[in-house]
């Protein structure tokens, strides 16, 4: 089983949609939590962090189940420039970064 | 503020023959990581380096792989010898300090063994 799950997508949306991904984690010591965006031939690029509390920036709302070991992104009122790859991420107690297989967007006119 | 550069952008190699990767990371960051991202993969940690200290080296093929820091700073990641599998992605990224800081990922040199 992998640490991180995603579902791989594609999820192709008409612009103006509410989108959510989901993604699960396996190792319960896991400490901290993140979403980072990947465009097509690019780096990697944070996105947010996630909280317990839930956290939204702007469009783009994060939540965090630690009972469930479930995180979610929620995308709203989506733009074209959001097409790209989601990619859930856990940090071990250890720094370590674990990475998912993400998650690929595409938002349509 | 410049960010990670990477060296070369490309690198097609045969199968058996080595390569070498260039990373310098983003000026003043402590901990330097190596990652290699398969297609359709997430990336997987290598090598954590924190100045010219290995961190975590446990997912790095050592019979074939090697990444040295000598001066804290720069580093460089060989493949020696190549196989088709080595194909992918490898990112080399940055933090700050290494407990809790965003890492920043550098554009990726993207290898094909044939």
């Amino acid at each position: 089983r992998k640490e991180v799950e995603q579902d791989p997508g594609p999820f192709n949306v008409p612009e103006g949609a509410t989108v959510a991904f989901n993604c699960t984690y396996s190792n319960s010591a896991s400490q901290s939590f993140f979403w980072y965006r990947q465009d097509c031939r690019k780096e990697p690029k944070l996105l947010m962090s996630v909280y317990s509390s839930g956290n939204e920036d702007g469009r783009f709302t994060a939540q965090l189940n630690r009972a469930s070991q479930y995180i979610s992104l929620l995308i709203r009122d989506s733009k074209l420039s959001d097409s790209a790859t989601y990619l859930c991420v856990v940090r071990h107690n250890t720094d370590k970064l674990i990475f998912g297989t993400g998650t690929r967007l595409q938002v349509f006119p | 503020e410049a960010g990670v550069a990477q060296s070369p952008r490309y690198k097609i190699i045969e199968k058996r023959q080595s390569v070498a990767f260039w990373c310098n990371p983003i000026s003043g960051h402590a901990t330097l990581y190596w990652y290699q991202q398969i297609l359709g993969q997430g990336p997987k940690l290598l090598i954590q380096f924190q100045n010219n200290g290995v961190v975590d080296d446990s997912q790095l093929p050592k019979d074939r792989f090697s990444a040295e820091r000598l001066k804290g700073v720069d580093s460089t990641l060989k493949i020696q010898p190549a196989k088709l599998e080595d194909s992918a992605v490898y990112l080399c990224a940055s933090s700050l300090l290494s407990w809790g800081e965003t890492q920043y990922f550098g554009p990726g040199t993207r290898l094909l063994v044939l």
